[in-house]
């Protein structure tokens, strides 16, 4: 069946423009997981949902991040004024309700310049 | 507080050579515990899990790992490697009672023809 899904694959962008990152997790999948990859690190935890209900928010680093759910499918992760730190992997996992594996998307890599 | 330690950032083996990576974890829970492998430019897999059953777990393309509560190790083991398992690991602790995981800093496997 098909995974976890993420566009775009490459973005691009100038520092200062907004950004927004797509996910589309495996259907039937409740929960949903974002997560920052920066070069040579292993991925930070961003925000969290069930359904549409963001449960965790703790790991978004400031508040020019933001998430959404709207109908507990689909997730965009948007990232506004783009900072040269911002460059990274985002990645994004959804997960059943039975059990507790999560399921990798390929990741958005993302370049501010 | 949760956190992983992954004692050796790069790792080099010779091809049909054991392969041994090491991975330390601290956890207020009885943890649930993970190894998942990066290739380049592709997404995060999950190799095999650890959760509270068997305490020595096989996984996939014949990688096994064995969690020892009295060391708090999760140790990931090969008997043979294989060309294709040079990637980047990833060791992952997570709260039984809570989604959020933690990655550890990844260690870089290179196999040597």
């Amino acid at each position: 069946g098909a995974g976890v899904s993420q566009s775009p694959r490459y973005k691009v962008a100038k520092r200062g423009q907004d950004v927004a990152l797509r996910c589309d997790p495996i259907s039937g999948h409740v929960s949903l997981f974002w997560y920052q990859q920066a070069l040579g690190q292993g991925p930070e935890f961003l925000t969290y949902f069930q359904n549409e209900a963001q449960l965790d928010k703790s790991g978004l680093p400031s508040d020019r991040f933001f998430a959404e759910r709207p109908e507990g499918s689909v997730s965009t992760l948007k990232i506004q004024r783009t900072q040269q730190e911002d460059s990274a992997v985002y990645l994004c996992a959804s997960r059943s309700d039975y059990g507790d594996t999560q399921y990798f998307g390929p990741g958005t890599r993302l370049t501010v310049l | 507080a949760q956190s992983v330690t992954q004692l050796d950032s790069h790792v080099s083996v010779s091809e049909g050579t054991p392969v041994l990576l090491r991975c330390n974890y601290s956890s207020s829970y009885s943890p649930s515990l993970f190894w998942y492998v990066q290739h380049p430019n592709k997404g995060l897999q999950l190799l095999l899990k650890y959760t509270s059953a068997a305490t020595l777990v096989k996984g996939i393309n014949g990688f096994e790992a064995e969690f020892k509560k009295s060391e708090t190790s999760f140790h990931l083991t090969k008997p043979s490697a294989h060309m294709s398992d040079a990637a980047e690991y990833f060791c992952v602790v997570m709260k039984t009672s809570y989604d959020k995981v933690i990655f550890g800093p990844g260690t870089s496997l290179s196999v040597i023809p």
